[in-house]
């Protein structure tokens, strides 16, 4: 049973650039999450998504940053016109539940992108 | 918005030595979890602790839960230079939407020498 993917794990972009991150969460979930990480700190929540919906994008830059979670295929994290304070990792969480106390986030090994 | 602060921020200990971990808040959460984080992948769950004052152990790690559920601790016996990594805590609270937002504490980064 194939755990969280994301690819590409590397990316490296020059500034103006757009990233793109892919998120194919477990199997049988369809709950999504995005985190940041800087280095040396924790994770930062970005947006959660269900399939087709964005639920919660509070912690997402509105402008430049946006996310997607398509019926059929991976979910999209998508950076428009990166700056040098984009660069970051880039986590995926799924989980097949939401609203339950204890259930569990499944992380990805995440994308650093790294902006020239 | 509900902070998570982990102390200490960094440590470093001999292999056989004994640390605790502290995650603090002044927000009560519903449930608490730990991870591990290695460099260049994503967080491992460890455990998840649900009702104040709940004591969990694994292996050598021993989690508790603060009475309240503001607060957290993680304590390692006789560390081993596998147990190397980056701890994280992170609360889970339900908003309104239903579904269990995690805020991740700061971190505390654990370097065990052999």
């Amino acid at each position: 049973n194939a755990g969280v993917m994301q690819n590409p794990r590397h990316l490296v972009r020059r500034r103006g650039q757009e990233a793109r991150l892919r998120c194919s969460p477990m199997k049988g979930h369809s709950h999504v999450y995005w985190y940041r990480q800087l280095p040396e700190e924790g994770l930062k929540f970005m947006v959660y998504l269900q399939k087709e919906n964005i639920i919660d994008e509070s912690g997402m830059p509105k402008e430049r940053f946006s996310a997607e979670f398509p019926k059929e295929g991976p979910s999209i994290l998508r950076i428009q016109q990166v700056v040098r304070g984009d660069s970051a990792a880039y986590f995926c969480a799924s989980s097949p539940l939401a609203g339950s106390t204890t259930d569990t986030q499944y992380f990805g090994p995440g994308t650093r992108l790294t902006v020239l | 918005t509900q902070l998570l602060e982990q102390s200490p921020q960094f440590l470093s200990i001999q292999e056989g030595e004994n640390l605790t971990v502290y995650c603090n808040s002044s927000s009560v959460f519903s449930s608490l979890q730990w991870y591990r984080q290695e460099p260049g992948e994503g967080p491992v769950l460890l455990v998840t602790v649900v009702t104040g004052g709940e004591v969990k152990k694994l292996k050598r790690l021993t989690f508790q839960f603060g009475d309240a559920r503001k607060d957290s601790s993680l304590h390692i016996t006789a560390a081993q230079t596998g147990d190397t990594g980056l701890y994280l805590c992170a609360g889970a609270g339900i908003r309104n939407g239903g579904y269990q937002k995690v805020t991740f504490g700061t971190g505390t980064k654990l370097q065990v020498i052999p």
